[in-house]
C-alpha cells in the first residue's frame, strides 16, 4: 500500500545545530508539503512543492529549508535551530489539484 | 476575525448516539473547500470527508456526512452511531482557492470523547 513516512519519529536537539526532518510517499504525488502543528495555532504551511526542483515557501518559512530531487522526497531542513522551532512536523501529499492531503505520522522536534 | 470557528472545545457522547461537530467559516471567495480531518491520540492526521463550495449535495463518506449550509457559512460534521474509536481531535478546514491554493486553514478543533 502506499504510505508516507516520516523519520525520525522523535528528534531532541540543541539550539544552533543543523537538523533535517526526511519525508518519504510512495504515492507518486507531484505535490508536498510540510506543515507544524503548535497549541492554539493548528497546522500551519510551511514549505510546499509542486514537483521535482520545485519549492516554494509557505506562511512560517523563516529558519526552514526544503529541496526536491526526487518525486518521493522533501526533506525538511532546520539551518540553525531555534527553541521557537519545538513543534510537531507534519508532512503531506497530495495530487495535482487534488483537495486532499495524505498526512505522515508527525515528527515530534525539541529543541532545547 | 476567525476564519474558521469550532466552538465546542470538548464534547462527550454516549456510544451509538450520532454526534454533530459544529464548524463555521468565513471567506469572500466564491471557490473554497471545506475538509474535516481526525486525529486521534497517536497524533496522526487522517482525512475524513471533503466539500467544495460549489457542491450541490452534502458529502457523505461511511458514518460522516457533512451538513452544509452555505448561506449560513457552516459546515458541520454528524458522525452517526459514534463508536470508542471515533475518540479524537476533530479539525474543521478550510482551503480558499483565489488567494493561494496550497494554504489551509485550521479551526482550533473540538476534542470528542465516546463514553462506552
Amino acid at each position: 500500500d502506499a504510505e508516507i513516512t516520516q523519520s525520525p519519529r522523535h528528534k531532541i536537539t540543541e539550539t544552533g545545530r543543523q537538523v533535517t526532518l526526511a519525508c518519504h510517499q510512495t504515492w507518486n504525488h507531484n505535490n508536498m508539503f510540510w506543515y507544524r502543528q503548535d497549541l492554539g495555532h493548528g497546522l500551519r504551511l510551511i514549505h510546499y512543492s509542486y514537483g521535482v526542483h520545485d519549492t516554494n515557501k509557505g506562511e512560517v518559512s523563516d529558519g526552514y529549508s526544503v529541496s526536491r530531487s526526487n518525486t518521493e522526497d522533501l526533506p525538511l531542513t532546520l539551518e540553525s535551530a531555534a527553541s521557537s522551532q519545538t513543534s510537531v512536523y507534519f508532512c503531506a501529499s497530495s495530487e495535482p489539484g487534488g483537495a486532499t492531503r495524505y498526512f505522515g505520522p508527525g515528527t515530534r522536534l525539541t529543541v532545547l | 476575525a476567525q476564519k474558521i470557528t469550532q466552538t465546542q472545545p470538548g464534547m462527550f457522547v454516549q456510544e451509538k448516539e450520532a454526534v454533530t461537530l459544529d464548524c463555521t467559516y468565513d471567506t469572500s471567495d466564491p471557490s473554497y473547500g471545506l475538509f474535516w480531518y481526525k486525529q486521534p491520540s497517536s497524533g496522526e492526521m487522517i482525512f475524513l470527508i471533503y466539500q467544495g463550495s460549489y457542491d450541490q449535495q452534502n458529502a457523505t463518506e461511511g458514518r460522516y456526512s457533512l451538513n452544509f449550509q452555505k448561506a449560513r457559512k457552516s459546515a458541520n460534521l454528524v458522525i452517526s452511531a459514534s463508536q470508542l474509536g471515533d475518540s479524537a481531535m476533530y479539525y474543521c478546514v478550510m482551503r480558499e482557492y483565489n488567494i493561494g491554493n496550497e494554504k489551509l486553514t485550521f479551526g482550533t478543533g473540538t476534542r470528542l470523547t465516546i463514553i462506552p
